[in-house]
């Protein structure tokens, strides 16, 4: 079965410029998360899905991260403008619903703001 | 609120050392207890898990067993490999939507 796929794999950019980074979530999941991993903060949860809608955003540092889920196979987090302190690894990740369920992560996308 | 910690790393072990990664948590009810494993470049996976008091959680050679008692989820494993070296998370939930993470370990197994 296919897991998590998110794309690009990597993305380098200047300042100021947009950025967009996709995410397909397992098929029949009806829970998407996106997480920011840094060395110095670790692993941050920035806002989830359940069925498409957002549930919680709080984590979103602010107003230039905006994340839709347009259908339940397709999520993406934007970043406008961006800055190089939001250079990261960021991960979607989808999970069943009821009970404790694992989450799934994808491999993540290794965004550096030059 | 419910938060996970960790034993801080980095561990270094050689091959066919016996590992623990001590995880405490910290929880109003009883959560469900999860060990996810982060090799590079790669994201985090499901090693194993535990969802109530006393269950053990087993996969590859890794063991930890839910601990209500000391509040301890501690990943053990009898003989570790070079290909083990990754990053271990701790974590726990009540259900998929929030899910606490441990800040992580890192293991270095030398041959």
């Amino acid at each position: 079965d296919a897991g998590v796929i998110q794309s690009p794999r990597h993305e380098v950019t200047e300042m100021g410029q947009e950025v967009t980074l996709r995410c397909k979530p397992i098929s029949g999941h009806d829970y998407l998360f996106w997480y920011r991993q840094t060395m110095m903060r670790g692993l941050e949860l920035l806002i989830y899905f359940n069925n498409n809608v957002p549930i919680d955003d709080s984590g979103m540092p602010e107003d230039r991260f905006s994340a839709k889920m347009p259908n339940a196979s397709f999520s993406t987090l934007k970043i406008q403008p961006s800055e190089p302190r939001d250079s990261a690894v960021y991960f979607c990740a989808s999970s069943n619903t009821g009970g404790a369920q694992p989450q799934h992560f994808g491999d993540g996308t290794r965004l550096s703001i030059l | 609120g419910d938060s996970v910690t960790q034993m801080e790393g980095p561990v270094t072990l050689s091959e066919e050392a016996f590992l623990t990664i001590n995880c405490t948590y910290t929880a109003t009810g009883y959560p469900s207890l999860f060990w996810y494993v982060q090799y590079p470049g790669e994201g985090l996976q499901l090693l194993l898990k535990a969802t109530k008091a006393d269950d053990k959680g087993s996969n590859k050679g890794f063991e930890a067993t839910y601990r209500k008692e000391t509040t301890s989820f501690h990943l053990e494993k009898g003989s570790v490999q070079v290909s083990d070296s990754a990053v271990y998370f701790c974590a726990l939930t009540y259900n998929n939507n929030d899910m606490r993470f441990g800040a992580g370990t890192r293991l270095t197994v030398k041959p």
